[in-house]
């Protein structure tokens, strides 16, 4: 049983660049979500999904777009990446809003 | 709007002592408060829900809605224990699961 993943579990960016996390989860969830992890500042939510064709934003959507095509995957994009957005996310998901959530493992980011 | 609050960043306790780990949350419809753990390099996980009324690993957790609290609560801590700590919340209405800041426990032995 995959649960969550998400690739890749680490990535160096230069300032500027651009790039696409990974989730996919397998248990035909319909909630997903994207955090990023900041120490000293928690869980902030960056951008959200309650099912397939449907995204929004959270506490923190700038610099980041996310869409969902299918039921199983909603990756993350970072446009141009900026020092600001070193950190690590996590992706989320759960039958519903208020259901037991399932996070991947993290992916740990660090823009130069 | 959603809100959640961890006073404390940081909370140290000795093995054996009772552990209490605050939450406070602001929500203006029917709430669903969470508590999600995430040991040394393991995954983050739910570990318990006030609409369950369950205790796990000896934690419990008991939502009022008068204070607008969500403490998490241990009789007796073990070393084990050490972790951070995530209050969550959602509710009726909602499409956000908003997380506080987090609260780090570490065990003294």
């Amino acid at each position: 049983n995959a649960g969550v993943t998400q690739t890749p579990k680490f990535q160096v960016l230069k300032t500027g660049q651009s790039m696409t996390l990974q989730c996919a989860q397998d248990m035909n969830h319909e909630y997903m979500s994207w955090y990023r992890q900041d120490p000293g500042m928690g869980l902030r939510l960056i951008h959200y999904s309650v099912g397939a064709g449907i995204t929004d934003q959270g506490e923190v959507p700038n610099g980041y777009n996310v869409s969902r095509s299918t039921t199983e995957d909603f990756p993350l994009r970072l446009l141009s990446a900026a020092p600001s957005q070193t950190s690590v996310y996590f992706c989320a998901s759960s039958y519903r809003v208020t259901g037991h959530a399932f996070f991947g493992q993290g992916t740990r980011l660090t823009v130069v | 709007a959603q809100r959640v609050t961890q006073p404390e960043k940081l909370l140290s306790v000795f093995k054996g002592a009772p552990v209490e780990l605050k939450c406070n949350y602001s929500y203006s419809g029917s709430p669903e408060l969470f508590w999600y753990v995430q040991y040394s390099r393991q995954r983050l996980q739910l570990l318990l829900r006030h609409i369950s009324r369950e205790s796990i690993k000896g934690f419990t957790a008991d939502l009022n809605k008068g204070e607008t609290s969500f403490h998490l609560k241990k009789p007796f801590a073990q070393e084990e224990d050490s972790a951070m700590y995530y209050c969550a919340l959602s509710g009726q209405g909602a499409q956000k699961l908003v997380f506080g800041q987090g609260t780090r426990l570490t065990i003294n032995p």
